[in-house]
């Protein structure tokens, strides 16, 4: 059946380093894909997309981009900053249903 | 334009209570969904309406029952709560695929149920 599966937290980092988030997706259709970002206390917020293959979405120094033949949708970012600490959600759409990863906590420190 | 509201944010109840949690989107959405997430275990899917006048099951929907009553409010009822259903409780809305726009969900808050 549909699923996203992403890489296990929690990941702590120091600040300005390289972030990567695996994710990877069954090949369902042609779903979109998503990453969401959840800070503590409140709703899950959209932090980028990307709707077909080859696309790359971006947000805020955010990257990730939607690879078909491996179906992956890896979040990556260059410099991340204690701000960023937060968990994050990988996501597909099929239709009128959404498939959500279990969510990786991230927690950058000065 | 609030997006998706819902309400309360927190409640807390004692085995066998009943209670409803509210949401409203002013997105003029077709879709709501009702989500629980617990810890490790991410978002699971409640119930969901892809239009007024429908709902469908989701991957949890044992114990919870949903009404669609115009295309701005989704409600969940708990109609004898548990502890099992202790979890923050959150309310999405989005347009299908092919509509104009986004077709990403937006969130609402989330609702902190404790049952006691």
């Amino acid at each position: 059946g549909d699923s996203v599966t992403q890489m296990e937290g929690p990941v702590t980092l120091s600040e300005e380093a390289f972030l990567t988030i695996n994710c990877t997706y069954t090949a369902t259709g042609y779903p979109s894909l998503f990453w969401y970002v959840q800070y503590p206390g409140e709703g899950l917020q959209l932090l980028l997309k990307a709707t077909k293959a080859d696309d790359k979405g971006s947000n805020k120094g955010f990257e990730a981009t939607y690879r078909k033949e491996t179906t992956s949708f890896h979040l990556e970012k260059g410099s991340v900053q204690v701000s960023d600490s937060a968990v994050y959600f990988c996501a597909k759409n099929t239709g009128n249903q959404f498939y959500f990863g279990t969510g990786t906590s991230l927690t950058v420190i000065p | 334009n609030a997006g998706v509201t819902q309400t309360p944010k927190f409640q807390v109840l004692k085995t066998g209570q009943s209670m409803t949690l509210q949401c409203a989107q002013d997105m003029n959405h077709n879709s709501m969904y009702w989500y629980r997430q617990d810890p490790g275990m991410g978002l699971r899917l409640i119930y969901y309406s892809a239009s007024e006048g429908t709902t469908d099951k989701g991957e949890v929907p044992n114990g919870y029952n949903v009404s669609r009553l115009n295309k701005r409010e989704f409600s969940l009822r708990l109609e004898s709560a548990a502890p099992s259903q202790t979890s923050v409780y959150f309310c999405a809305s989005s347009n299908p695929p092919g509509t104009s726009g986004n077709n990403e969900q937006f969130f609402g808050p989330g609702t902190r149920l404790t049952v006691l």
